[in-house]
């Protein structure tokens, strides 16, 4: 158990739905990490918050956005969704902002 | 991000056997790190390296981080059948925030 949670841990919507996914860091880190992970692309970096604070994007859609709150928890949001969009996607957590990665169980999502 | 090649893509080997995998870039890492993903599951971190040069174990598991800073290699010693499952390299690039991947080894280990 790594310590960062994620829910839910399965989630099927259909094209065009908007959906969101959350993820708790583990105690004590500041920063979270999104990624997304598919068959034909691997783990693909999305954005990074530190802090409450947009630190570094990547490769993330502008249909999709993320944001950490005060307690430090983030949520991925995923709007108008395609079929695309179905893989896994994980959040991970570390200390700092180049510290060790350590990653959530990940969300399913799937897109019908 | 950066392209990190990471080889062999898969492998079918022998209860008892010692596996190695690398990892090659033409970038300059700050950071190696080697995780392994079970099925439905996240990526659990194995083993970090920081140092060029550096000889890290963690139990059957040793990994090396380059010289060049450039690659890194995993081995897994006595193989059991427990160790199946996708291993991932991650490099991270000097004050850079993100991970950049490669693409896996699939491990599965015949009885």
């Amino acid at each position: 158990d790594s310590g960062v949670t994620q829910t839910p841990k399965h989630l099927i919507t259909a094209t065009g739905q908007r959906v969101t996914l959350r993820c708790s860091p583990r105690s004590g880190d500041l920063s979270v990490y999104w990624y997304q992970q598919s068959l034909d692309q691997g783990l693909q970096f999305l954005i990074q918050y530190y802090n409450g604070e947009e630190r570094a994007k990547g490769n993330i859609l502008e249909r999709f956005s993320a944001q950490q709150f005060p307690d430090l928890h983030s949520e991925l949001n995923l709007s108008s969704l395609e079929l695309g969009d179905s893989a896994l996607y994980f959040c991970a957590s570390c200390r700092g902002g180049t510290d060790t990665q350590y990653f959530g169980p990940g969300t399913r999502l799937t897109v019908l | 991000g950066q392209q990190l090649n990471q080889s062999p893509q898969s492998m079918f080997i022998q209860e008892g056997e010692d596996v190695s995998m690398n990892c090659t870039s033409s970038s300059i890492f700050n950071t190696w790190l080697w995780y392994k993903q079970d099925p439905g599951e996240g990526p659990v971190l194995l083993i970090a390296l920081y140092k060029a040069g550096e000889l890290t174990s963690n139990g059957r598991l040793t990994a090396q981080f380059g010289i060049t800073r450039k690659d890194s290699f995993l081995n897994i010693s006595a193989s059991i059948p427990s160790d199946v499952g996708i291993y991932f390299c991650a490099g991270q690039l000097i004050g850079d925030y993100k991970l950049s991947f490669g693409a896996g080894t699939t491990v599965t280990v015949r009885a």
